[in-house]
């Protein structure tokens, strides 16, 4: 199985900050790489697919980077509605994995 | 506008079953792969099974392999998943997904709200 490790597993920012978060495979899953952002009490909902392709309706100030084995996701310019978890998750091969989540909080 | 509407959720003893229905509207159902993906409480996703849009592919996690089945029905747009010898660590909120293409390793475009299994005696 592919393991998918995400840090920072939380951080702290404030409004208007930029914000990376790192994601990592154990192997090359080439660009099959996604983001999905989860708010409390609510299913996650996609934001970037293949690494960089921004999902339908996402804002711009979110982009995707990497390939093979390291991944990034930018925030810009951080806002209140973006306070949420972040996951990543590799759809290279079954088993579909997830990293263990980046959990954004206000400073 | 797509929608996926999860039930059957509850409180289950131990070593018991339950079924997970979840209803799609908005889109050609039989056009796309679907998912289950789990959460338990405070902790993070975990897929769980996938099943390709005609449903002739299956797909488990190690952990729900023997227990689970996963099938669908695309004459009434509905998604199931049986769950049998139920264990405590399956409690979690279960969400189906439909995923943004026909193959099951597509990303999931759009999640249901989430149905509550709970496993205890």
């Amino acid at each position: 199985d592919i393991q998918m490790t995400q840090s920072p597993s939380s951080l702290s920012a404030s409004v208007g900050y930029r914000v990376t978060i790192t994601c990592r495979a154990s192997q090359s899953i080439y660009r099959y790489l996604n983001w999905y952002q989860q708010k409390p009490g609510k299913a996650p909902k996609l934001l970037i697919y293949t690494a960089s392709t921004l999902h339908s309706g996402v804002p711009s100030r979110f982009s995707g980077t990497g390939s093979g084995t390291d991944f990034t996701l930018t925030i810009s310019s951080l806002r209140p509605e973006d306070f949420a978890t972040y996951y990543c998750q590799q759809s290279y091969s079954v088993p579909l994995t997830f990293g263990g989540g980046t959990k954004v909080e206000i400073k | 506008e797509v929608q996926l509407l999860e039930s059957g959720g509850g409180l289950v003893q131990p070593g018991g079953s339950l079924r997970l229905s979840c209803a799609a509207s908005g889109f050609t159902f039989s056009s796309y792969a679907m998912s289950w993906v789990r959460q338990a409480p405070g902790k993070g996703l975990e897929w769980v099974s996938a099943i390709s849009g005609s449903g002739g592919s299956t797909y488990y996690a190690d952990s729900v392999k023997g227990r689970f089945t996963i099938s669908r029905d695309n004459s009434k747009d509905t998604l199931y998943l049986q769950m049998n010898s139920l264990r405590g660590e399956d409690t979690a909120v279960y969400y189906c997904a439909k995923q943004i293409g026909d193959m099951v390793t597509h990303p999931f475009d759009f999640w249901g709200q989430g149905t509550l299994v709970t496993v205890s005696s």
